[in-house]
């Protein structure tokens, strides 16, 4: 089956303590995206990528890192994570090119006490 | 920078009757592609209906349509025929040549049977 996976899909942190989110998906596709959603902003992109070893910063990219290694992984790192970074996020991929669907993954809820 | 916005946080519409979610974009392109994509509880984001810009005929996906009017930058979503299960939070989005995707700020659509 054609999927974005997620990991974890719900996460309580504490200030400062490093955390992964990771991403996978089986549709070969080169574009990678991250998103936070957060309440009457509708989904923002913090990071993304074109293809392996290539990322570029989104809207929202402060506080976070992300490495493409391979084609099928987009981690995304909070190596410091802070209260205001409590929010829903969002994996999704798509092929390249103008208008390509993007497929999303089911989503993590992150809590950063 | 392109912009996206719903001016409706909040929509109810009644078991069986049509309802239309209002979207309204700003793009400096002239070349893209609106969508609207819906999130039910479950949070998954699933893709409604897409439209390209250079293509005056509205998409239609079965109870959903668009109306399309490019000169007044506007992109909204007619249900008909609601049911139970299109309550929702609908997000519209724009894209432009590349695969990035601006975000309106969603409408949560209400039901009542």
């Amino acid at each position: 089956e054609a999927q974005v996976t997620q990991n974890p899909r719900y996460l309580i942190t504490v200030t400062g303590k490093k955390l992964t989110v990771t991403c996978s998906q089986n549709m070969n596709h080169e574009y990678m995206s991250w998103y936070r959603q957060d309440p009457g902003l509708g989904l923002r992109q913090i990071y993304y990528s074109m293809n392996v070893e290539v990322t570029d910063k989104g809207d929202v990219p402060e506080g976070y890192k992300v490495s493409r290694k391979e084609k099928r992984n987009f981690p995304l790192i909070l190596e410091s994570p802070s209260p205001n970074q409590t929010s829903l996020y969002f994996c999704a991929s798509s092929l390249i090119g103008a208008g390509k669907t993007q497929y999303f993954g089911p989503g993590t809820r992150l809590l950063v006490l | 920078a392109q912009t996206v916005t719903q001016s409706q946080p909040e929509m109810s519409v009644q078991e069986a009757e049509t309802v239309t979610l209002s979207c309204t974009y700003d793009t400096s392109e002239s070349d893209y592609y609106l969508f609207w994509y819906k999130q039910p509880p479950s949070r998954q984001m699933i893709l409604v209906i897409r439209q390209e810009a250079y293509k005056q005929q509205n998409a239609t996906e079965n109870r959903f349509s668009v109306n399309f009017q490019k000169a007044a930058k506007s992109f909204s979503l007619k249900i008909s025929d609601s049911q139970l299960g299109d309550a929702a939070m609908y997000f519209c989005a724009l894209s432009n040549a590349g695969n990035m995707l601006t975000f309106g700020g969603g409408t949560r659509l209400m039901v009542k049977p």
